[in-house]
């Protein structure tokens, strides 16, 4: 099993660009996981799927931040437009049914400069 | 908000000695979980112990849980140069699902 896979690795981009990360969750899992972590606030949950459903996004900081799953095997998180504050380690993580456990992609460092 | 708060943020020992990290939460929990994170890596699962559990090992890893106190703690017997990383702790609000809240995590240092 390949694990979770994140892309890019890095992001560098400029204030006011798009920026979209991607996310293969393990295959099987059921639920799917975007979490921020900084030095500031550590670990943040962004947003929750079960099934490609979102179940809870009150962890999104805001309308430039949206989520997608549009499939069992396949997540984004999309900023529009980005912003300096939003530079931060982005992770993905996925669960398997009855699986109390999250597996954790590599994750994507994202510079907005 | 942080659901757990690890205690100390940072800890060095020699290679050998053992590592005690502790964690502290705040609301009801279905069970607590640890995770390591290597430098520049994603988070690692380590071990689960339930809300009616007290204490649980796997290889040298021993976790207590005490609920009446919302803490658990993380002992890592005759450390290596290996163990060096962060380690959090995490907990799911005795919610439903997976959903789970990250402490502010321990950076362990193991010199060799």
């Amino acid at each position: 099993d390949a694990g979770v896979i994140q892309s890019p690795r890095h992001e560098v981009t400029e204030m006011g660009q798009e920026v979209t990360l991607r996310c293969k969750p393990i295959s099987g899992h059921n639920s799917l996981f975007w979490y921020r972590q900084t030095m500031m606030r550590g670990l943040e949950l962004l947003i929750y799927f079960n099934n490609n459903v979102p179940i809870d996004d009150s962890g999104m900081p805001e309308d430039r931040f949206s989520a997608k799953m549009p499939n069992a095997s396949f997540s984004t998180l999309k900023i529009q437009p980005s912003e300096p504050r939003d530079s931060a380690v982005y992770f993905c993580a996925s669960s398997g049914h009855f699986d109390e456990k999250l597996f954790f992609g590599s994750g994507t460092q994202l510079s907005v400069l | 908000s942080q659901q757990g708060e690890e205690d100390p943020q940072a800890l060095s020992i020699q290679e050998g000695e053992n590592a005690t990290m502790n964690c502290s939460y705040k609301t009801s929990i279905n069970n607590l979980q640890w995770y390591r994170q290597n430098s520049g890596r994603g988070l690692v699962h380590l071990i689960l112990i339930r809300s009616n559990e007290r204490e649980k090992h796997s290889g040298r890893l021993r976790v207590t849980l005490d609920t009446s106190k919302k803490s658990s703690s993380l002992l890592i017997t005759a450390s290596r140069a290996a163990d060096t990383a962060s380690y959090f702790c995490a907990t799911d609000g005795g919610n439903a699902g997976n959903m789970l809240t990250f402490g502010g995590g321990t950076r362990l240092m193991v010199k060799p």
